[in-house]
Formats: structure tokens, sequence, C-alpha cells
């Protein structure tokens, strides 16, 4: 069974640091990771797509690696700020008797302290 | 259209009601899901939809009925729920089901208070 592990689970960073957020997984099968933002009681927000294929994606300030053999990604966010505060989801995508699951992680709570 | 939209945003209901939560989206997705997320906890799974037929059934209650009535549509209806089905319910799809290169898009979600 697929386990995602997500550290440390909660943080807090001054406001202009770098946030580095880990995630890793035990089954190097997969499809796809995708890293999302939860605000608290909302929906989640996509922010990066990698492909099994590939080993990084970047969008403004925010940079996920990924390293399927070890079972491991990345997600940079550059010079955070307080808008930045937000539980961040790993995942990854099985596929399963012709269907996709998605595995999450339990989330990095991030808070970005003015 | 890139969205998921979900209606009602907030409901509450009593445990002998019955209420239906929408999830509607004009992406062409071929794929929808119903996912029930407690506070600080990710989200779990608890149906499937795949070209309109429901192909997951992740051992959810019978008291959650779940409908698809088209490709663009997705209902939950919800009859005589236990106030510990009280949580956030997030609607999902992606583009094609069995297809690894398309990423999911989540709704905004609805919260369910059951007194």
């Amino acid at each position: 069974k697929q386990e995602v592990t997500q550290i440390p689970a909660a943080l807090s960073v001054p406001e202009g640091e770098n946030l580095v957020l880990n995630c890793s997984f035990t089954d190097s099968a997969i499809y796809n990771l995708q890293w999302f933002r939860q605000d608290p009681g909302k929906g989640l927000t996509s922010l990066l797509l990698i492909q099994s294929s590939q080993r990084e994606q970047t969008s403004g300030r925010l940079n996920a690696s990924l390293d399927k053999s070890s079972g491991r990604s990345t997600l940079y966010i550059a010079a955070s700020q307080p808008g930045d505060s937000a539980t961040y989801l790993c995942a990854v995508l099985l596929f399963h008797y012709g269907n996709n699951r998605l595995a999450f992680g339990k989330g990095n709570q991030v808070v970005v302290i003015p | 259209d890139t969205e998921v939209t979900q209606t009602p945003k907030h409901l509450v209901m009593g445990m002998t009601n019955k209420k239906s939560l929408k999830c509607e989206q004009h992406m062409g997705h071929r794929a929808m899901y119903w996912y029930k997320q407690k506070a600080k906890k990710p989200p779990e799974l608890m149906f499937v939809y795949s070209y309109e037929k429901l192909s997951i059934n992740e051992s959810v209650p019978s008291r959650f009925s779940p409908e698809c009535p088209n490709s663009s549509l997705l209902n939950l209806h919800l009859h005589a729920l236990q106030p510990e089905d009280s949580a956030l319910y997030l609607c999902a799809s992606s583009q094609e089901p069995g297809q690894g290169s398309y990423g999911y898009t989540f709704g905004s979600g609805t919260r369910l208070t059951v007194v």
C-alpha cells in the first residue's frame, strides 16, 4: 500500500525566508505527483503537477522537484509571504485496475510570520 | 472554464433530513470524484465516476448515495446522516480516467454539519 509522508507536519517561518517542504512515498510506481494548497475550511488549489518522467516544475516563486527512484519530492517557496500561510498537501497518482487514485500525505501546515 | 463548482458552500441538516450536494464542471473531464475531509486530516476518497458510471465505492454507508446525471454533473444525496458525518465534502475531476498525465481539479467544498 502506498504511504505518503510529509515532514515537517507544521512549521513557522519569518517573512522573507525560503520554505522547504518535504514529501516521501513508499512505492515509486506513480504516474505523477501533485502539490496542493488548502486554506482553512476551503478546497484544494493545485500548485504544481510533476509527471513521473519529469524532475521538476516551476511556477513563479514555487519550485517542486521529484526523485521517483528515491520516493521524494520537495516543494520550495522562495521569499515567503504571510499570504503563503496555509496547509500544503502532497499527493501521488496511482493507477489501479483501470482507475486513478490519489494518495495524500497529511500535509505541511505553514505559518509565515510578518 | 477551469473550475469545479460546488453548491451549497455550507449545509446544516438534521439527522432525519434529506439533502443533496451538487458538483459541476465544464472542462470536459470524464472522471469525477467525491472526497470527505475531517479537520486536520487529508481527503478520503468516497466515490469515483468514470464516463458517468460508478467505478469505485470505498465502502461508503448507504446513507450517502452518489449520482452522475451527465458528464458535467455529480450529485451526492444525503439521508439519515449521523453527527460524525459532519465534514468538508470535496468534489474533484480529472481529464481521463486511467490516464496518468493529468492532474486533479478540486472544488471549494461543502461544509456539512449534521445536528
